[in-house]
């Protein structure tokens, strides 16, 4: 099955730096790649999502780049502000057309602290 | 249109009790997944459905547990003879028939004594 591997597990930024997070995953046959926000006690908030027959997908201050050959992924969040703060999860899904295409593997969270 | 819900948002049992979590997926949404958050951790698929299918279950666990999503009304997730282990916020997300994304609702906070 897919294995979902996200990095670091806690960024402390700047107020108007960049923050990165990264995330590596295992099955080839993944081809959706979505990030959430999630602020304490609070839903898992779709930010961006990306497909596999895309490299990039930009939306306002935040990026996603895919680089499939590498099998991995990142988020990109520039001119941060402290209301960024909240735990961001990476996921990829499972084969298309398979029964677990459904199936979203999340990574294990990065606790995301922008400082004012 | 309104967002995925969920019912109750908490729920207390004592252990050997069973538990039963309702979804409501969006409006036009037939595929429903649950997923489980331990505290402090990731998001665990449990099962996705679609109307009176069970499409994957490889997250539930073989025993206790049990989902369904029938022709009418909300998806229920069903865990009997609660144990302290089960503990978790669980979340319910829907999508439409073909796309993935996936939208969740508020969660039900899980707390068995």
């Amino acid at each position: 099955g897919e294995n979902v591997e996200q990095h670091p597990s806690t960024l402390s930024v700047q107020e108007g730096d960049s923050a990165v997070i990264k995330c590596t995953y295992s099955d080839s046959a993944s081809n959706y790649f979505p990030w959430y926000k999630q602020e304490l006690g609070k839903r898992p908030q779709l930010i961006i999502d990306i497909r596999s027959n895309v490299g990039e997908k930009k939306d306002q201050r935040i990026a996603v780049t895919l680089n499939k050959t590498a099998k991995h992924f990142s988020l990109h969040i520039t001119e941060t502000q402290p209301e960024d703060s909240a735990v961001y999860f990476c996921a990829a899904n499972g084969d298309a057309g398979g029964t677990s295409y459904g199936k979203l593997t999340f990574g294990q969270g990065t606790i995301l602290t922008v400082h004012p | 249109n309104a967002g995925v819900m969920q019912n109750p948002r908490h729920l207390v049992r004592r252990r050997g009790q069973e538990a039963r979590l309702r979804c409501s997926p969006m409006k036009g949404h037939s595929h429903v997944y649950w997923y489980r958050q331990l505290p402090e951790e990731g998001l665990k698929f449990m099962v996705y459905l679609q109307k009176e299918n069970i499409i994957d279950e490889s997250g539930m666990p073989k025993e206790r547990f049990s989902a369904e999503f029938p022709k009418e009304g909300p998806s229920i997730l069903r865990i009997q003879q609660v144990v302290r282990g089960d503990s978790a916020a669980y979340f319910c997300a829907s999508s439409p028939p073909i796309v993935e994304t996936q939208y969740f609702g508020p969660g039900t906070r899980l707390l068995v004594l």
